[in-house]
């Protein structure tokens, strides 16, 4: 069955500390990739995703995700965080065969983070 | 205002009484789905559909009961028999099936 790991359960970091979130996915084929925020209070909301092409994808509010295949992973980074980037972080992946999505997706457990001013 | 609507955002039920949580959405989306949130769990899918009049069991459909017969709609019933039915449920569209989702505000049932 698909799985999907973010190894961090929960990540605290002071302000301008670098972030560095873990997602490891085990479907062998060709996948598309999503990082999802959930902040306090409001709606899970998409903050990058990867469908192909480069292999290192930016998304809003200065996070960027690198696909490596060879480790079946997809990172989330940012270089300096706020204390406005204190939620939760959900890493998605689609599985696609013969060209087309199928179907659902599939959900990490979730990293919360928690950012210190 | 394009989006997804879940209401109630808050919802109180007795044990034994089946309650049904309503999901719209006017972005013209093939493709709806349920989860549930629990702490610590993230977010597991209860049912989806591709495709109006049809729907697939997620990976906690026990207890759970969908329909699609409208595009735009897709109420999810919390029967008597899920054992453990306070959570947070949020309910979400892609345009097709396996792209991108967009997520409602969610409703929060609490089960008495």
């Amino acid at each position: 069955a698909q799985s999907v790991s973010q190894h961090n359960h929960h990540v605290i970091l002071s302000e301008a500390a670098s972030l560095e979130l873990g997602c490891n996915y085990s479907y062998g084929g060709t996948v598309n990739l999503f990082w999802y925020v959930q902040y306090p209070g409001q709606h899970l909301q998409l903050l990058l995703k990867y469908f192909s092409g480069d292999p290192l994808v930016k998304g809003i509010k200065g996070f960027e995700a690198e696909f490596i295949k060879s480790k079946f992973s997809f990172n989330l980074r940012k270089p300096s965080v706020q204390w406005s980037d204190t939620a939760e972080y959900f890493c998605a992946v689609n599985r696609v065969y013969r060209g087309s999505t199928l179907g659902r997706l599939y959900f990490g457990r979730g990293t919360q983070l928690t950012v210190w001013p | 205002d394009g989006g997804i609507t879940q209401s109630p955002k808050y919802l109180f039920r007795k044990e034994g009484q089946n309650v049904t949580l309503s999901c719209e959405q006017n972005l013209n989306h093939d493709a709806m789905y349920w989860y549930r949130q629990d702490p610590g769990q993230g977010l597991r899918l209860i049912y989806y559909s591709q495709i109006v009049n049809d729907f697939q069991k997620g990976d906690i459909a026990e207890g759970y009961s969908v329909s699609r017969e409208k595009k735009e709609s897709f109420p999810l019933t919390v029967t008597s028999a899920q054992k453990n039915p306070t959570a947070f449920y949020l309910c979400a569209s892609s345009i097709v099936s396996g792209n991108e989702q967009f997520f409602g505000p969610g409703t929060r049932l609490t089960v008495l």
